[in-house]
């Protein structure tokens, strides 16, 4: 089993729509998630931490199930500037690893 | 603060020359982290260094990779020679255990011919 599943996409959502992604993982010990957006051409900046208790900030929600190992992360009223890879990443000791992304694509 | 800076931006570069990618942290984090990042691949972390020493080096691909950091502002990533097949965009990134997540340089985009 990879370290790190994540679907590759393309999600292609029409402007307003809600839109969620996956991404399980494989080592139990990992101690902190992390949900990157990447734009194209672009370096990875940090989207938001995920938490047990699942953490908003505003449009994006992410959830953590540590029972079924994998973190999600959630957009309401998908905007065209969403447009982007979102990357999930696992950090335990000593080893972080990055997923190769979800492409979103938001229609006008 | 202005950031990860990595030089150059962009390399090209025949088969068989010595490639050199520089980075420099943002002061004041003590982790420094070189990725590699392909289409079919994703993101790989390459090497990462605490405190100017390197930690793990299990994701360099082969001999011809090195990574030396001199002082706590100063990395490089050398390839030697470099192969085609090492085209891919190379990031460097920091961090902090006081720091959520890593910073991400802007990246050298290589390309060998």
């Amino acid at each position: 089993r990879k370290e790190v599943e994540q679907d590759p996409g393309p999600f292609n959502v029409p402007e307003g729509a809600t839109v969620a992604f996956n991404c399980t993982y494989s080592n139990s010990a990992s101690q902190s998630f992390f949900w990157y957006r990447q734009d194209c051409r672009k370096e990875p900046k940090l989207l938001m931490s995920v938490y047990s208790s699942g953490n908003e900030d505003g449009r994006f929600t992410a959830q953590l199930n540590r029972a079924s190992q994998y973190i999600s992360l959630l957009i309401r009223d998908s905007k065209l500037s969403d447009s982007a890879t979102y990357l999930c990443v696992f950090r335990g000791y000593q080893k972080v690893t990055f997923g190769t992304g979800t492409k979103l694509q938001v229609i006008p | 603060d202005a950031g990860v800076i990595q030089s150059p931006r962009h390399e090209v570069t025949e088969m068989g020359q010595e490639v050199t990618l520089r980075c420099k942290p943002i002061s004041g984090h003590d982790y420094l982290f070189w990725y590699r990042q392909t289409m079919m691949r994703g993101l790989e972390l390459l090497i990462y260094f605490n405190n100017n020493v390197p930690i793990d080096d299990s994701g360099m691909p082969e001999d011809r990779f090195s990574a030396k950091m001199p002082n706590a502002s100063f990395s490089t990533l050398k390839i030697q020679p470099s192969e085609p097949r090492d085209s891919a965009v190379y990031f460097c990134a920091s961090s902090n255990r006081l720091v959520i997540g890593y910073t991400f340089g802007s990246g050298t985009r290589l390309t060998v011919v």
